[in-house]
């Protein structure tokens, strides 16, 4: 049982280069989140899933885009990097049930640099 | 009004010391609270949740003030371990979970 899994772990692009990260959870979560983490912003919700074929954006959408694949895979895309994109990405997911906001299990986090 | 406020810190303690923590939030609709603990580098991971009436696990207690908008993290006989960062987190208003952006807790021995 690995939790959630991200990747990859570190990633350098260029301004203007694309790529996906890889988030996937084995627990049968059925809600999955992206957040990003600056120092001193704090973690910041990108987007969010809340079941598997809907999405929807968070805090800062802006400069990303996501799919959610199956159940277990939430993929989160950029498009054109820009350096205000450098950053920790962490994926989470929970089990929502009704109206209550169950614990959410965060994978490892991916270090990006965007120069 | 910030969703939700926590004192940065950092709070610099020794072991064995008792140290606290408060965190306010905005939206009183506001149904689930929980504390997060991340290390340095590290994912956040779940401490434990806040009830209503409060509860305690271990040498950590948690307070919820529903009328002040207001949760507290008691830490009793602080030890190194416990040095990390403690997110503050409530639902927000129909979205996922909203963070604080953290009380960092330094013990020295």
């Amino acid at each position: 049982n690995a939790g959630v899994t991200q990747t990859p772990k570190f990633q350098v692009l260029k301004t203007g280069q694309s790529m996906t990260l890889q988030c996937a959870q084995d627990m049968n979560h059925n809600s999955m989140y992206w957040y990003r983490q600056d120092p001193g912003m704090g973690l910041r919700l990108i987007y969010y899933s809340a079941s598997e074929g809907t999405t929807d954006k968070g805090e800062v959408p802006n400069g990303y885009n996501v799919s959610r694949l199956n159940k277990r895979e939430f993929s989160l895309r950029l498009e054109s990097a820009a350096p205000s994109q450098t950053s920790v990405y962490f994926c989470a997911s929970s089990h929502r049930t009704g109206r209550s906001y169950n614990e959410q299990f965060f994978g490892p986090g991916t270090r990006l640099t965007v120069l | 009004r910030k969703e939700v406020e926590q004192d940065p810190g950092p709070f610099n303690v020794p072991e064995g010391a008792t140290v606290a923590f408060n965190c306010t939030y905005s939206n009183s609709a506001s149904q689930s609270f929980f504390w997060y603990r991340q290390d340095c580098r590290k994912e956040p991971k779940l401490l434990m949740s806040v009830y209503s009436s409060g509860n305690e696990d271990g040498r950590f207690t948690a307070q919820l003030n529903r009328a002040s908008q207001y949760i507290s993290l008691l830490i009793r006989d602080s030890k190194l371990s416990d040095s990390a960062t403690y997110l503050c987190v409530v639902n927000g208003a129909g979205t996922a979970l909203i963070f604080g952006k953290g009380t960092t807790l330094s013990v020295s021995s």
